[in-house]
């Protein structure tokens, strides 16, 4: 199994729909986790963390299941403004070790 | 607050030439990494360095890349020869190293183009 794996997409949405995709990791023992948002030719900017069970900022909420090892982020009322890529990253405990993902490419259609 | 600082933005060689990047991470911040963004992929990390001290280099090409952190503070990342395959943005971020809560913040990127 892959460290930590995300579908890549694309999402085709249209404007105000919600949308959630998910996050899987390996490694049970990983403390933290990041949803980081990432616009065409730019750097990646920070999202939401994830520390317990999940986190909620306006419009996004961000859930962490240990049990099944997944975290995912969910989207309501979606704008165009949304389209980009997101990524997951998990900071595995035991080595310091922080993976990213592929990234999950979203698309808003008007 | 300033953010991280990366120079040059954009960089354009010859296969075989040497390149070097410089990074200025957010102050205050123990931890800086480099990564590398290839088109479609998510970012690899090549190197995290905490303070000055490497923590992991694992997928760093060594025959070819280096890296350097002598003040704890600013960084240079060097690739010596440069392959076609270098081509993609390197991405420099940097974090507290107060885990779990180090978030990275990460620079606009050098793009290079390895001709």
């Amino acid at each position: 199994r892959k460290e930590v794996e995300q579908d890549p997409g694309p999402f085709n949405v249209p404007e105000g729909a919600t949308v959630a995709f998910n996050c899987t990791y390996s490694n049970s023992a990983s403390q933290s986790f990041f949803w980081y948002r990432q616009d065409c030719r730019k750097e990646p900017k920070l999202l939401m963390s994830v520390y317990s069970s999940g986190n909620e900022d306006g419009r996004f909420t961000a859930q962490l299941n240990r049990a099944s090892q997944y975290i995912s982020l969910l989207i309501r009322d979606s704008k165009l403004s949304d389209s980009a890529t997101y990524l997951c990253v998990v900071n595995f405990e035991r080595d310091d070790k922080i993976i990213f993902g592929k990234g999950t490419r979203l698309h808003i259609l008007p | 607050e300033a953010g991280v600082a990366q120079s040059p933005r954009y960089k354009i060689i010859e296969k075989r030439q040497s390149v070097a990047f410089w990074c200025n991470p957010i102050s205050g911040h123990a931890t800086l990494y480099w990564y590398q963004q290839i088109l479609g992929q998510g970012p690899k990390l090549l190197i995290q360095f905490q303070n000055n001290g490497v923590v992991d280099d694992s997928q760093l090409p060594k025959d070819r890349f280096s890296a350097e952190r002598l003040k704890g503070v600013d960084s240079t990342l060097k690739i010596q020869p440069a392959k076609l395959e270098d081509s993609a943005v390197y991405l420099c971020a940097s974090s507290t190293a107060d885990y779990p809560y180090n978030e990275q913040f990460f620079g606009p990127g050098t793009r290079l183009t390895v001709l």
